[in-house]
């Protein structure tokens, strides 16, 4: 087990709703990072929290959108959900910056069904 | 464009055997490469790094090598088990870390 969790395991909700899925990182990590898989596919790069600010994003609309807190917990939000939303989203955590310290520490994911 | 291609969508071997995956990479210039193993219902597990100026890792039964000029890395799994039977990732990137789709291992008793 890599010590991040995720809730709620299961979502299901209807087009044009907003969502609201939740992370608890690594002791001692300061590093977030939120991922869309869809069935099949690898994980898709969401955006990068570092000290509570992002730090990286990938190719997603600004429908995502995040926060970190203070204790590196970590919030992704999305609005006006389309149908294609439905995927698994995967919370990771990491040491930091350095290449090193770049692992990733994944949560077992949240399922997101958008009807 | 950025590509990260694993070319095997499935892989079939017997146990006993060794397991090769291959990862190829275009337009990127990674400082290192790294490989995750995931399995069903669950989040990928890390499982070696390796630099670019390192042509190869193990760890255990596992093997990775990286070539720089080839833009391409391989997975081995020797004397595979059914265990080993996931799917494997690879991927690479700094703060924004790309994967590839990956190879669904399977291994038969």
């Amino acid at each position: 087990e890599t010590g991040v969790t995720q809730s709620p395991t299961h979502l299901i909700k209807t087009r044009g709703q907003q969502v609201t899925l939740r992370c608890s990182s690594q002791s001692g990590h300061n590093t977030v990072s939120w991922y869309q898989q869809a069935l099949g596919q690898g994980p898709q790069f969401i955006f990068q929290y570092y000290r509570e600010e992002e730090n990286g994003r990938g190719n997603f609309p600004p429908r995502f959108s995040g926060l970190q807190f203070p204790n590196y917990s970590s919030e992704l939000n999305v609005n006006a959900l389309e149908l294609d939303d439905s995927a698994l989203y995967l919370c990771a955590s990491s040491l930091g910056q350095d290449r090193l310290k770049n692992i990733q520490y994944f949560g077992a994911g949240t399922r997101l069904s958008v009807l | 464009s950025q590509k990260i291609e694993q070319n095997s969508e499935a892989l079939n071997i017997q146990e006993g055997k060794t397991a090769t995956l291959t990862c190829n990479y275009t337009n990127y210039s990674p400082a290192y490469l790294q490989w995750y193993r995931q399995d069903p219902g669950r989040g990928p597990v890390f499982l070696l790094l390796i630099r670019e100026n390192e042509k190869e890792k193990r760890k255990e039964r596992l093997k990775v090598t990286f070539d720089t000029t080839l833009k391409q890395s391989l997975f081995h799994i020797t004397a595979s088990q059914p265990a080993d039977s996931a799917t494997y990732l690879c991927a690479l990137g700094n703060n924004d870390m790309r994967f590839g789709a990956g190879t669904r291992l399977t291994v038969k008793p």
